[in-house]
């Protein structure tokens, strides 16, 4: 079946440790994207990659890195100088922009708590 | 103020109520997205539009673009459509297109 994949569900970090989020899309999308979700806040963007080997910073990108090796996969690393990290994070993806083809596909989102 | 706009916050219904949940916008949009998020957090994307009305099932969205505006509505509700239903706006920034996301409406379905 075609979708996103995160892992994991649910992850445990100490705080001052970086961790890194896996997000894997078998849809053929050229566009991807990290989300952050906190309670009674809309979803806020983190980065987001049009392409291979390029991605752009979102609104909250301080804090965050990521990497796009292949187009399959789009990485989040949580490092330690992100002041607030825990929270629920989702990643997205969809095709390049044009009429029906932005719409965004999510996957099912890690919830990451930082003791 | 917040770019998108949603209301109500939080929704109670009985099963096989109508339900509507609105959704007004402050900027341009190349499109308006309803999405539905259920316990457990995944979101799946329900409805795209630009313009118009569509139609899915017991869904209904519509959207007035000159008083950037925007309703969902659900008819003959039912618990299984409990879930918490987001409203974002696509903007086309160059070749970039980005969501601005509201801050959702909690909807819980009585049986």
């Amino acid at each position: 079946d075609g979708g996103i994949t995160q892992s994991p569900k649910y992850l445990f970090r100490k705080e001052g440790q970086n961790v890194t989020l896996s997000c894997e899309q078998n849809l053929n999308h050229d566009a991807m994207y990290w989300y952050r979700q906190d309670p009674g806040q809309g979803l806020r963007l983190i980065y987001y990659s049009q392409i291979v080997n390029d991605f752009q910073k979102g609104d909250i990108a301080e804090g965050y890195s990521v990497s796009r090796e292949k187009k399959e996969s789009f990485p989040l690393t949580v490092t330690s100088a992100q002041k607030n990290p825990t929270a629920f994070y989702l990643c997205a993806s969809s095709s390049p922009p044009g009429l029906e083809r932005n719409e965004q596909f999510f996957g099912p989102g890690t919830r990451l708590t930082v003791l | 103020k917040n770019e998108v706009e949603q209301s109500p916050q939080n929704l109670t219904a009985q099963e096989g109520e109508f339900i509507t949940i609105n959704c007004s916008y402050s900027v341009g949009i190349s499109a308006l997205h309803w999405l539905q998020q259920h316990p457990g957090g995944g979101i799946v994307s329900l409805f795209m539009l630009s313009s118009g009305k569509k139609k899915h099932g017991r869904l209904i969205a519509t959207i007035n673009i000159q008083e950037k505006h925007s309703s969902l509505h659900i008819t003959a509700s039912h618990p299984r459509d409990s879930a918490v239903y987001i409203c974002a706006v696509g903007n086309s920034g160059g070749s970039n297109y980005k969501l601005t996301f509201g801050k959702g409406t909690l909807l819980t379905v009585n049986p």
